[in-house]
């Protein structure tokens, strides 16, 4: 089915693993996003990528790791999970142009750090 | 540093009203905005999307504004329906991407 998928969709885990979280997208949109969404603080940039191979930090990235290496997926890795990373997770992707043109979501990945 | 607020922080109104829910932004250089509806345990659908120069965009029922100079966008919503439950967020875009909080609405039939 066209649109764009995250996996898994719910994790838990424990501190100090590695977690790697999967979006995918088949509209072939340049723009991929990683957000992560809190209680209190709404939605915040993790990282972003423009094209396959080009990543940016954005707001929150310190703990996470992103790579880019197909233009369809967009995975999301924490290197050494810990429990302030306990989160709503979204990926979301848009069309070439400004960097925030209109964005479509995923349905998130609620991920749990014990 | 920009600053998005919405306030309320959540609405309850009676169906078939219509309801204006606000997003107010401390920094007037943006190039737009943009305004989500949210529904419990699923991502983020766009409803509209602002450009820095047009004062307004509609779809629909909804209709949403926006004021550069006095930092405040408006999304109106015509003749509210149950199906209109949900959160709404409005996301302010400039050299960051910076979401509000939302305002959690409830259509009560």
């Amino acid at each position: 089915d066209a649109g764009i998928t995250q996996s898994p969709r719910y994790k838990i885990t424990e501190t100090g693993r590695q977690v790697t979280l999967m979006c995918h997208q088949t509209w072939s949109h340049s723009y991929m996003f990683w957000y992560r969404q809190d209680l209190g603080h709404g939605l915040r940039l993790i990282y972003y990528s423009a094209a396959a191979d080009i990543t940016d930090k954005g707001e929150v990235p310190d703990g996470y790791v992103v790579s880019r290496s197909k233009t369809e997926n967009f995975p999301l890795t924490l290197e050494s999970a810990t429990r302030s990373q306990t989160s709503v997770y979204f990926c979301a992707s848009s069309e070439p142009g400004l960097l925030y043109n209109e964005q479509f979501f995923g349905p998130g990945t609620r991920l749990t750090v014990l | 540093k920009q600053e998005v607020t919405q306030i309320p922080a959540a609405l309850s109104v009676p169906e078939g009203e219509n309801l204006v829910l606000n997003c107010s932004f401390t920094d007037s250089a943006i190039y737009n905005l943009q305004w989500f509806r949210q529904d419990p345990g699923k991502g983020l659908t766009s409803l509209l999307l602002i450009q820095s120069s047009q004062r307004e965009q509609t779809s629909g029922r909804l209709n949403a504004s926006l004021d550069k100079s006095s930092g405040r966008s408006t999304l109106y919503i015509a003749a509210s329906q149950p199906g209109d439950s949900a959160t709404y967020l409005c996301a302010v875009v400039g050299d960051k991407i910076i979401f509000g909080k939302g305002t959690r609405l409830h259509i009560l039939p």
